[in-house]
């Protein structure tokens, strides 16, 4: 139980285009998703936290009409990546938790590899 | 804010062996949760082990242990009977809800320790 896919797994694109990430919880319905951000050999930094229905919280730093999130559904969340540029190239982690469950426990999807040439 | 600190980048030890990778933080919080992830190379995030604050006993799970000092605000994970799969990225997180209830708030991680379990 409490799986968590994303889609795609590794995606290219050019300079300037927009890209967008899919989070799915498959066997649990998530009341709240978050997005990180894990540069090559470094940690895993949160970017933002996304509750169904409502607007995204969007960490300090982090530009939130670049990194657009849509949680429309308990099972669904959206990052978007607008206007991509070489400095956006990041392996990208969406975790969901449980609604009603444990509290605090995040499950993790694993992973979109994001390269922009 | 939080702060979580690994202060050893990199270990390696026998198969078999038992192996502690540290974890101090620092928050102002009296409630909250600890946690450590895995990382194997496949980069999926796992869940080794999970420590409620307010909880004295240490969190076990099989092979995995913690020592928690809340009044040193130190959280070392111990692994016992150290196995080839067990060779990852460790790291080792913070987490504050934002309500009594158990509510949700992102993860403070702290850099990771690549454990090297040699044959």
């Amino acid at each position: 139980g409490a799986v968590v896919s994303q889609h795609p797994s590794r995606v290219i694109c050019k300079s300037g285009t927009s890209v967008k990430i899919e989070c799915r919880s498959l066997d649990f319905q998530a009341t709240t998703m978050f997005w990180y951000r894990q540069f090559p050999k470094q940690s895993l930094m949160l970017m933002a936290t996304s509750n169904e229905g409502s607007k995204a919280t969007y960490e300090q730093g982090v530009e939130k009409d670049k990194f657009l999130i849509n949680h429309a559904s308990l099972t669904l969340s959206t990052l978007t990546v607008t206007s991509a540029h070489p400095e956006d190239s990041s392996f990208y982690i969406c975790s969901a938790t449980i609604a009603g469950g444990r509290g605090g426990t995040q499950y993790f999807g694993p992973g979109t590899r994001l390269l922009v040439l | 804010a939080q702060t979580v600190t690994q202060s050893q980048p990199e270990m390696s030890v026998q198969e078999a062996e038992t192996v502690t990778l540290s974890c101090t933080y620092d928050t102002s919080e009296s409630n909250y949760y600890l946690f450590w992830y895995k990382q194997p190379p496949s980069r999926q995030m796992i869940l080794v082990i999970r420590q409620e604050a307010y909880k004295q006993q240490n969190a076990t799970e099989n092979r995995f242990s913690v020592n928690f000092q809340k009044a040193a605000k130190s959280f070392s994970l111990k692994i016992s009977d150290s196995q080839l799969g067990d060779t990852a990225m460790y790291f080792c997180a913070f987490m504050s809800p934002t309500y009594s209830g158990g509510g949700a708030d992102g993860l403070t991680f702290g850099k990771g320790t690549h454990l090297i379990i040699q044959p």
